[in-house]
């Protein structure tokens, strides 16, 4: 039984492109996030997500737009794909926001690579 | 904002005892967290320090020194499973995300 699971693990698409990323967890959590991980491996927040409320925008380009149909499901959308969007985008939830005892369960990763 | 700062890259030996070091500087503190990640792999929770002291986790410990802003997390007997990223984070003044550190790339040679 995987907890936060991502689809798809892998995605190489053309620059100009749309796309999206699944992600759903299985833990009852009520807080769920996006990070994307560059190739020097920094985390970086992305989004954030309370009971489908959306609680965290970290500057992100408008051209990523996440979506929670319940609290469940968090998915991602991006639009006009660019080069520097290629990265590992990871999903992750918590029981509480910031996570409880500071403890996030990540997904397996999707990587995408922008041609 | 936050930053944390931690070494980029750590050698140690299999059976050895390393110590990787994170200082941070936020606009508030609620705890620091590590994370252990494989290549390829995903982000995974070893331990949270929320007051001042030593955690211990069975070959893993972390420190926590709130007035130094400054932490870090011990592994002793060194196993070559042990190689991996290592990150710290901290959990925001209003508590809702954490921020990581860069990450320190930890080989275990035999």
């Amino acid at each position: 039984d995987t907890a936060v699971s991502q689809t798809p693990k892998y995605l190489v698409t053309q620059m100009g492109n749309d796309k999206s990323i699944k992600c759903e967890q299985n833990l009852g959590h009520d807080t769920m996030y996006w990070y994307k991980q560059d190739s020097k491996k920094f985390l970086k927040i992305m989004f954030s997500y309370n009971n489908k409320e959306l609680i965290i925008n970290e500057t992100v380009p408008n051209r990523f737009s996440p979506k929670s149909p319940d609290k469940a499901h968090l998915n991602l959308h991006i639009n006009s794909l660019e080069l520097g969007d290629s990265a590992v985008y990871f999903c992750a939830s918590s029981t509480t926001r910031g996570g409880a005892h500071g403890e996030l369960f990540f997904g397996e990763g999707s990587r995408l690579t922008v041609l | 904002g936050q930053s944390l700062e931690q070494p980029s890259e750590v050698t140690a030996v299999e059976g050895a005892i390393v110590q990787i070091n994170c200082t941070y500087q936020t606009s508030g503190f609620y705890g620091l967290s590590w994370y252990q990640q494989h290549d390829g792999g995903a982000p995974t929770f070893l331990s949270y320090n929320a007051l001042d002291g030593l955690e211990e986790t069975g070959r893993f410990s972390s420190f926590l020194s709130r007035s130094d802003s400054y932490g870090y997390l011990l592994l002793q007997e060194l196993q070559m499973k042990d190689s991996a990223s290592y990150f710290c984070a901290v959990r925001d003044n209003a508590g809702n995300m954490l921020t990581f550190g860069g990450g320190t790339r930890l080989m275990v040679k035999p």
